[in-house]
């Protein structure tokens, strides 16, 4: 039972590349979200999906593009590296009810030189 | 705008207890949550408050008042392991979770 899967746990990126963050589910849920956690903040939504083919913008989205073609997959794509991407970045999932959780992914720690 | 308060660090003893607060100020609610995230590791799932009063879940407890913008969470018979950030998140009207700095609990010997 792997439950939410990101890849890769580590990067290290220069300014202006390009790079995708997977995240995977096992669990059939619908909802699936990206959020990024910086130092003494708040987590940030930044992307979230209610079901394949339905993505929607969060509270800080910009730089970053999201798809979800699969139930399973929720991949978060950064087209041009700035510095001020650098943070943890975690997926999320959950079934949609009421007083259900969301699960996380273990995180990917990204920084941008 | 939207508003999450919590202490930014507390310090406790193995084998007390420590009550942790969190108030908000959100467009709407729909219910809040407790998450645990050890340093290095993703959050976790503790505890959903969305009526008024006290869910209690073992050595854990959460508090909840929706008049007051108010919740804690209690933690009894302290571990060493229980040394953690406590994440507070509000739920608002666009079902949307607004979360919290986070409560870094440092628990000595």
């Amino acid at each position: 039972n792997a439950g939410v899967t990101q890849t890769p746990k580590f990067r290290i990126l220069k300014i202006g590349q390009s790079m995708t963050l997977q995240c995977a589910q096992d669990m059939n849920h619908n909802y699936m979200y990206w959020y990024r956690q910086d130092p003494g903040m708040g987590l940030k939504l930044i992307y979230y999906s209610v079901g394949a083919g339905i993505t929607d913008k969060g509270e800080v989205p910009n730089g970053y593009n999201v798809s979800r073609s699969t139930t399973e997959d929720f991949p978060l794509r950064l087209e041009l590296a700035a510095p001020s991407q650098t943070s943890v970045y975690f997926c999320a999932s959950s079934s949609g009810g009421e007083s259900q959780p969301q699960h996380f992914g273990d995180g990917t720690r990204l920084s941008i030189l | 705008g939207q508003n999450i308060d919590q202490p930014t660090e507390m310090t406790a003893t193995e084998g007390a207890i420590v009550q942790i607060n969190c108030t908000y100020q959100t467009s709407g609610f729909n219910g809040l949550f407790w998450y645990q995230q050890h340093a290095g590791e993703a959050p976790t799932f503790l505890s959903y408050n969305v009526l008024d009063g006290l869910e209690e879940k073992g050595r854990f407890s959460s508090f909840l008042s929706r008049s007051k913008g108010y919740s804690y969470l209690l933690l009894k018979e302290l571990q060493m392991k229980d040394s953690a950030s406590y994440l507070c998140a509000v739920r608002d009207s666009n079902y949307q979770l607004i979360w919290g700095a986070g409560t870094k609990l440092i628990i000595k010997p």
